[in-house]
């Protein structure tokens, strides 16, 4: 089963753009549109934002997208605000138990 | 409004047993599969536990098989996760979540609860 990486950390100021990587350890990700991407805050129910690489559920900001690129998917989030401080785990689902989350990345709004 | 309501969670020794419920309301429960994900203290998150909406299907990751069981009871909204010979590294939040179809879907979910907490010490 392919792992994912994401960077540990990452940063930035609001009104700022920023974006997290995902990259699967084989080739995998490239052929299947299965990513999705969640937010969790401490104390609260994580929250899908992306699903299927790029489609937000209904009620998530624009602010939220995602996107691939060979084997490496992303989430960007534009116009930062402080309450996009939080953790973010990617995951992938290709197939119906054949699925793993990243090892998830912490957002620090400056 | 989706709601997944954990309980049961708890302190207890290594080699014990738990059961952790899941209360589901605000969609029609006996038509989605549902999860049990987990967050050890400073790690990422596990995909632990799966079952279809007619219990026909489930999916448990070697690091729990034969040692966990997820079972539902669609007349009560409510999915279960029987934990057995517990171990320190299951302490963790254990969150339910809700898959967007009958059937399983990996790690796909629409909706999570807020967790319960298992801690296994001695």
């Amino acid at each position: 089963q392919s792992a994912l990486t994401q960077p540990a950390s990452v940063s930035g100021s609001p009104g700022q753009s920023i974006t997290i990587s995902c990259t699967e350890s084989s080739s995998d990700i490239g052929g299947h549109d299965y990513i999705s991407w969640y937010q969790l805050h401490p104390g609260k129910a994580p929250k899908l934002i992306i699903y299927d690489v790029i489609n937000r559920p209904s009620g998530i900001s624009s602010r939220f997208s995602g996107s691939r690129s060979g084997n490496t998917a992303s989430l960007t989030i534009s116009g930062l605000q402080a309450e996009d401080e939080a953790e973010y785990y990617c995951s992938s689902y290709p197939t119906s138990t054949i699925s793993v989350f990243g090892g998830g990345t912490k957002l620090t709004v400056l | 409004e989706v709601q997944l309501l954990e309980s049961g969670g708890g302190l207890l020794q290594p080699g014990g047993s738990l059961r952790l419920s899941c209360a589901a309301s605000g969609f029609t429960f006996s038509n989605f599969a549902m999860s049990w994900v987990r967050q050890a203290p400073g790690m990422g998150l596990e995909w632990v536990s799966a079952i279809s909406s007619n219990s026909g299907s489930t999916y448990y990751p070697d690091s729990v098989k034969g040692r966990f069981t997820i079972s539902r009871d669609n007349s009560k909204n409510t999915v279960y996760l029987q934990m057995n010979s517990l171990r320190v590294e299951d302490t963790a939040m254990y969150y339910c979540a809700k898959a967007p179809q009958r059937e399983l879907r990996g790690t796909l979910f629409d909706y999570w609860g807020q967790g319960t907490l298992v801690t296994v010490s001695s």
